[in-house]
């Protein structure tokens, strides 16, 4: 199993443009997340989904679209880059039973910067 | 509150020292408390977890001391290692179901020196 992967893991964009961050997961898991990491502010929540065609917001997610078309993808979405959204982002996955511990297993990350 | 409070920011130990993580919430929903480790350049990973109705959990060199009533839990590492050089993270869980949520410290640096 490759686990959560990421791409890229690098990107430098310039303030205005659009681009998608992609995450994928093959350990079949319903539940899938988007985080940013930024100095001293841990990890924030962005967006979420439960399932395919299910999507809902975190804590943070002005700025960010995201999309659920299979279980295996989850694709997030900056329409128009701005600084502040400089930030390492970070896909995780976990299964979505009722058990609390269901381990929440995170890609290794995209470094985004926006000029 | 959906809010972790975690302290210090930053940690120095020598090697073979104990280094102590703490962490203190208000949400008494909260049901799950696990601990994640990042080294530079890779994703968070679960190292050691406990639930409020055990006081302490141990993982090898790795124990995590719960608080119910002061809100309070903390990571122990005995022995630090420098291999265990990493940022460290303490969340909480909350929310029902299956649509339950994580909520993470701010982190904290830990260096061991050699």
């Amino acid at each position: 199993n490759a686990g959560v992967t990421q791409t890229p893991k690098f990107q430098v964009l310039k303030t205005g443009q659009s681009m998608t961050l992609q995450c994928a997961q093959d350990m079949n898991h319903e539940y899938m997340s988007w985080y940013r990491q930024d100095p001293g502010m841990g990890l924030r929540l962005i967006h979420y989904s439960v399932g395919a065609g299910i999507t809902d917001q975190g804590e943070v997610p002005n700025g960010y679209n995201v999309s659920r078309s299979t279980t295996e993808d989850f694709p997030l979405r900056l329409l128009s880059a701005a600084p502040s959204q400089t930030s390492v982002y970070f896909c995780a996955s976990r299964t979505a039973t009722r058990a609390s511990e269901n381990e929440q297993f995170f890609g290794p990350g995209t470094r985004l910067t926006v000029l | 509150q959906q809010q972790v409070k975690q302290s210090p920011q930053s940690l120095i130990v020598q090697k073979g020292g104990i280094s102590i993580i703490n962490c203190a919430y208000e949400n008494t929903a909260f049901d799950y408390f696990p601990w994640y480790q990042q080294f530079p350049g890779k994703g968070p990973a679960l190292l050691i977890a406990i639930r409020p109705d055990v006081s302490e959990k141990k993982e090898g060199r790795f124990t995590i001391s719960f608080n119910k009533s002061a809100k309070q839990f903390s990571l122990h590492i005995m022995d630090s290692q420098p291999g265990d050089s990493a940022t460290y993270f303490c969340a909480a869980k909350w929310g029902g179901g299956s649509n339950y949520k994580l909520t993470f410290g701010k982190g904290t640096l830990l260096t061991v020196n050699p």
